[in-house]
C-alpha cells in the first residue's frame, strides 16, 4: 500500500499560467478529498468525490478552480490563470467510506510567481 | 465563529515531560480525528476517535461529545514528537469534509 500519491511534489508557475495537480487515492477508498493549506488560513476544505461523483465543492473558489475524477484511480485539481494568492500546499486525502480514517498524501507545494 | 478551537497554540517542553493538547468544538460532530504534521510534511492520522478514549503507545486521545471537547495526551515526550498537532471534526451534516483546528505547535527540547 503506497498510500495516497500526489504529483508533482513541487510546482512553480508564472502568474496567469495553468496548474494541474494529480492525486492517486488508496485503492478501494470510495471518498477522495482536496484541501489547501496556508500559514494564514490553515487547512481549508476544497472539494470531495464519492465513488467518483462530485459531492461537495463548497470550498472551491468559483472561478479558475476545477476538480475531476475521471476514474477511481485518480483525481485532478486544475487551477487556471494562477495568481500569487493560489500559492499553498494542496493536499489530497482518501477514505474508505467517509466514516473512517482519512489518509493524506504528501501534498503538492504550489508557488505562483 | 470558529467551529474548532485548539489550545495551546504553541507548547515547549523538556524531553520527558507530558503534554496535554485540547480541542473544543462549537458544533456537534460525527467524528473527531487527530493528525500530526512535521514542517513541510504530510498529515499523519494519529487517532480516529468519535467518542471515548483510545491509546496508542505514549499517546492517548479522549473525546467527550456532550462536553464538546477532545484531548490528546502525550506522555514522556521525545524530541521526535516535535511538530504540529491538528484536530479535525466531521460535522453531522452528512458531508464528509473535515473542519480543522488551527493546530498546536509542539517543540520538545533535549
Amino acid at each position: 500500500n503506497a498510500g495516497v500519491i500526489q504529483t508533482p511534489r513541487h510546482k512553480v508557475t508564472g502568474k496567469g499560467q495553468e496548474a494541474t495537480l494529480w492525486c492517486e487515492p488508496i485503492s478501494g477508498h470510495s471518498a477522495v478529498f482536496w484541501y489547501r493549506q496556508t500559514i494564514v488560513q490553515g487547512l481549508e476544505f476544497l472539494t470531495y468525490f464519492r465513488n467518483q461523483a462530485p459531492i461537495d465543492d463548497s470550498g472551491m473558489p468559483k472561478e479558475r478552480f476545477s476538480a475531476q475524477m475521471p476514474n477511481q484511480s485518480h483525481s485532478t485539481l486544475k487551477i487556471q490563470s494562477t495568481q500569487p494568492q493560489d500559492s499553498a500546499v494542496y493536499l489530497c486525502a482518501s477514505s474508505f467510506d467517509g466514516n473512517s480514517d482519512y489518509t493524506f498524501g504528501s501534498g503538492t507545494r504550489l508557488l505562483v510567481i | 465563529g470558529q467551529q474548532v478551537q485548539q489550545s495551546p497554540a504553541s507548547l515547549v517542553l523538556q524531553e520527558g515531560e507530558n503534554a496535554e493538547l485540547q480541542c473544543n468544538f462549537s458544533t456537534s460532530l460525527n467524528s473527531m480525528q487527530w493528525f500530526y504534521q512535521r514542517p513541510g510534511g504530510s498529515l499523519v492520522s494519529l487517532f480516529y476517535n468519535p467518542s471515548g478514549t483510545k491509546h496508542s503507545g505514549r499517546l492517548t486521545s479522549t473525546t467527550v461529545i456532550k462536553e464538546r471537547r477532545s484531548s490528546l495526551h502525550i506522555s514522556s515526550s521525545q524530541t521526535t514528537d516535535s511538530g504540529t498537532y491538528l484536530c479535525a471534526l466531521e460535522p453531522p451534516s452528512g458531508s464528509w469534509q473535515l473542519i480543522f483546528g488551527s493546530g498546536t505547535q509542539l517543540t520538545v527540547m533535549p
